[in-house]
C-alpha cells in the first residue's frame, strides 16, 4: 500500500512569489491535514480537509489555503510568500475525521520550502 | 487550551541504556496522546498512542509509554538504546470531542545514541 506523497520534495521560492503543494493521501483515506515544522515554531497545525470540506483551521494568515479534490488529494498554497514561510510543510493523511482514537495521522516526507 | 511539554531538547545515552523521553500534557478532558519519531529528511512515524483502556502502552521498536493521570504524564521509555533509534521525537495531544487530526505537539526531544 502507497503511503502519503508529497510533491515536490524541495523547492525554492523567491519573496512575494506563490508556491502550490500537493498531497495524494494514501488509497482509502478520506482526510488530510497540514502542518508546518519550523526551528522555531516546531510543529503547528495548518489546516484539515475531509470530503472536499475544510473541517478545522489553525492560526495562520489567509495567504495560506488549500483545498481537497473528490479524489481526496489535496493542495496548500501560500501567497506572497514571506522568508519566514520557509519550513517544512508535512501533509497526513487518515480515514476518518472526528474524535476517534483510532483515526490515527499518517505523514508524507514533507516538502522542503525555502524562500529567499 | 491543550498542550505538551517536552523536558529535555536534547537527550544522550550509550547504546544498551535505558531510554527515557519526558512529556507532560494539559488537557481540560480526557486526552488521546501520541508518540512519533521522526528521522533526518523524512516525515512523523507513529511509535505509540493512548486512547482509553490500559495506561501502559507498547509500540514499535520496542517502545513503550505509561499514561498516568495524577502526574498528567506520558513518558517514553525503551529498555536498551540502539543505534538506529537516534531521531527526533515528538510528543503530541488532542481531544476525545475534537478531530483526531488536529494534534497539538511539543518541541520534540533529539535522541543521540552513542557507542
Amino acid at each position: 500500500k502507497a503511503g502519503v506523497t508529497q510533491t515536490p520534495r524541495y523547492l525554492i521560492k523567491t519573496r512575494g512569489q506563490q508556491v502550490t503543494l500537493s498531497c495524494s493521501p494514501i488509497s482509502g483515506h478520506r482526510s488530510v491535514s497540514w502542518y508546518q515544522q519550523t526551528p522555531g515554531q516546531g510543529l503547528q497545525f495548518l489546516f484539515e480537509y475531509f470530503s472536499e470540506t475544510q473541517r478545522n483551521k489553525g492560526n495562520f494568515p489567509g495567504r495560506f489555503s488549500g483545498r481537497q479534490f473528490s479524489n481526496s488529494r489535496s493542495e496548500m498554497n501560500v501567497s506572497t510568500l514571506e522568508l519566514g514561510d520557509s519550513a517544512l510543510y508535512l501533509c497526513a493523511s487518515s480515514q476518518l475525521a472526528g474524535g476517534s482514537g483510532a483515526n490515527v495521522l499518517t505523514f508524507g516526507a514533507g516538502s522542503r520550502l525555502t524562500v529567499l | 487550551a491543550q498542550s505538551v511539554t517536552q523536558l529535555g531538547s536534547h537527550v544522550s545515552v550509550s547504546e544498551g541504556a535505558l531510554v527515557l523521553l519526558r512529556c507532560n500534557y494539559s488537557s481540560s478532558v480526557p486526552p488521546y496522546l501520541f508518540w512519533y519519531v521522526q528521522y533526518p529528511n523524512q516525515g512523523l512515524q507513529l511509535l505509540l498512542k493512548y486512547t482509553t483502556g490500559a495506561t501502559l502502552v507498547k509500540g514499535i521498536n520496542g517502545f513503550e509509554a505509561e499514561f498516568k493521570k495524577s502526574e498528567t504524564s506520558f513518558h517514553l521509555t525503551k529498555p536498551s538504546a540502539h543505534m538506529s533509534d537516534a531521531a527526533e521525537y515528538f510528543c503530541a495531544v488532542s481531544d476525545l470531542t475534537g478531530t483526531a487530526s488536529k494534534l497539538t505537539f511539543g518541541t520534540g526531544t533529539r535522541l543521540q545514541v552513542t557507542l
